[in-house]
């Protein structure tokens, strides 16, 4: 079984500080991970993802998140937010396993940009 | 890129009725396909997995009278919400994975939102 949680539900920042949103996974076999945003009345899109290889990834607008298997983490950060993040994230995890890569998908965070 | 659409984007109807959603793969062929719902301010909740020329797999609690999947070809999946109610509506989103590529990457459409009277 697996499942993703996500801390915090909103998130508030100001224009050009730094965003943190938080993603704790468990997993009985090694996950792959995911980051989606979703912008008002669209479906998701993908930020970046982790599946073997370099812990710090890298994906677009800015952001990257770093698996640590240490905490079952994979929290995603921007050194400076704009006006444009505010939408909402969510973590997502399958694994290497699961032929269907069926993914299993937290609460999702609200970001919210204060000019 | 892989791109994923869906028909309609909105859909009001009236209770009683039927209401077919279409998911495609524009430019790439998907052996499978999710069906989500998303409620607002929630989290994606999967429905049913789609396999191309197979019976769809549904999740837990989703009545597979109701929510009928047909995966006919490589591109296209349709979610047909049978004599829908109001409690039907929702934001109902497919996702679409490549039979080549990496197979661990899930291409999302862009919703379809349902509103029934």
């Amino acid at each position: 079984a697996q499942s993703v949680t996500q801390l915090g539900s909103h998130v508030s920042v100001s224009e050009g500080a730094l965003v943190l949103l938080r993603c704790n996974y468990s997993s009985s076999v090694p996950p792959y991970l995911f980051w989606y945003v979703q912008y008002p009345n669209q479906g998701l899109q993908l930020l970046l993802k982790y599946t073997t290889g370099a812990t710090l990834v890298k994906g677009i607008n800015g952001f990257e998140a770093e698996f640590k298997k240490s905490e079952t983490s994979f929290h995603l950060t921007k050194p400076s937010a704009h006006m444009s993040d505010a939408a909402e994230y969510f973590c997502a995890v399958t694994h290497v396993n699961n032929a269907g890569n069926m993914l299993t998908f937290g609460g999702g965070t609200r970001l919210m940009v204060k000019p | 890129g892989a791109v994923v659409s869906q028909h309609p984007s909105r859909v009001i109807c009236k209770s009683g009725t039927s209401v077919k959603i279409e998911c495609r793969s524009l430019d790439f062929q998907a052996t499978t396909m999710f069906w989500y719902r998303q409620f607002p301010k929630k989290s994606l909740m999967l429905m049913a997995t789609s396999n191309e020329g197979s019976k769809a797999t549904y999740e837990q609690g989703v009545e597979k009278d109701k929510f009928l999947i047909n995966h006919a070809s490589l591109t296209l999946s349709t979610l047909t919400v049978t004599s829908a109610h109001p409690e039907d509506s929702s934001f109902y989103i497919c996702s679409a994975r490549s039979t080549s590529g990496s197979g661990n990457e899930q291409f999302f459409g862009p919703g379809t939102r349902l509103t029934v009277l």
